[in-house]
């Protein structure tokens, strides 16, 4: 099972809105819609953020939502601040009832 | 309080095995899938295997199929990661994490603070 494609980095400035995409295959990322994103600090356990494509755990910021179309999933952070500055993966069900990661991205607040 | 705390991770020799251990507390065990997550130094996560709240389904990464068994114990609230004849790849920290539900195909709302497994002669 290949990993699925993210962008390595993507930035922003403070209050600016991001867009992290989560590339897959109609076996993975398309086949159901059980997609979750997680941020990661340095030196720190990853966090999930979103779950079955679109929901928000609670106590997660509103300022983060998912969606997904076709093969390509997305996590958007609107009100970009400095505490998002962190590693984000995205993950996915596979037909093979297995899990896949993306290979992570690096957000920068600039 | 949703706890989980991993132990067993080590150094070992190639072709060697170690048992990983994960004990939770703060829910009932047995309602919701666990996963084995692992993170090679510098690099990105890598969903290793995963099992569901009963325990009659699991799950692994190809990478690990053949070498590794994951388990459960409801009465003691522990997960383990049985790992044999390991490589240097697998060198990692390895993460418990709790799924979100019953099966571990939804995602993984909380997570140990990981053990390091050091494969190396």
């Amino acid at each position: 099972q290949s990993a699925l494609t993210q962008p390595a980095s993507v930035s922003g400035s403070p209050g600016q809105s991001i867009t992290i995409s989560c590339t897959g295959t109609s076996s993975d990322v398309g086949f159901y819609n059980y997609v979750s994103w997680y941020q990661q600090h340095p030196g720190k356990a990853p966090k999930l953020m979103i779950y079955d494509v679109s929901n928000r755990p609670s106590g997660v910021s509103n300022r983060f939502s998912g969606s997904k179309s076709g093969n390509t999933a997305s996590l958007t952070i609107s009100g970009l601040q400095a505490e998002d500055e962190a590693d984000y993966y995205c993950s996915s069900y596979t037909s093979s009832s297995t899990r896949v990661f993306g290979t992570g991205t690096k957000v920068t607040v600039l | 309080e949703v706890q989980l705390l991993e132990s067993g991770g080590g150094l070992v020799q190639p072709g060697g095995s170690l048992r990983l251990s994960c004990a939770a507390s703060g829910f009932t065990f047995s309602s919701n899938a666990m996963s084995w997550v692992r993170q090679a130094p510098g690099k990105g996560l890598e969903w290793v295997s995963g099992i569901s709240g009963s325990g009659d389904n699991t799950k692994y990464a190809d990478s690990v199929k053949g070498r590794f068994t994951i388990s459960r114990d409801s009465s003691k609230n522990t997960l383990y990661l049985q790992m044999n004849s390991l490589r240097a790849e697998d060198t990692a920290v390895y993460y418990c994490a709790k799924v979100v539900s019953y099966d571990f195909w939804r995602g993984e709302d909380y997570w140990g603070q990981g053990t390091l497994v050091t494969v190396s002669s």
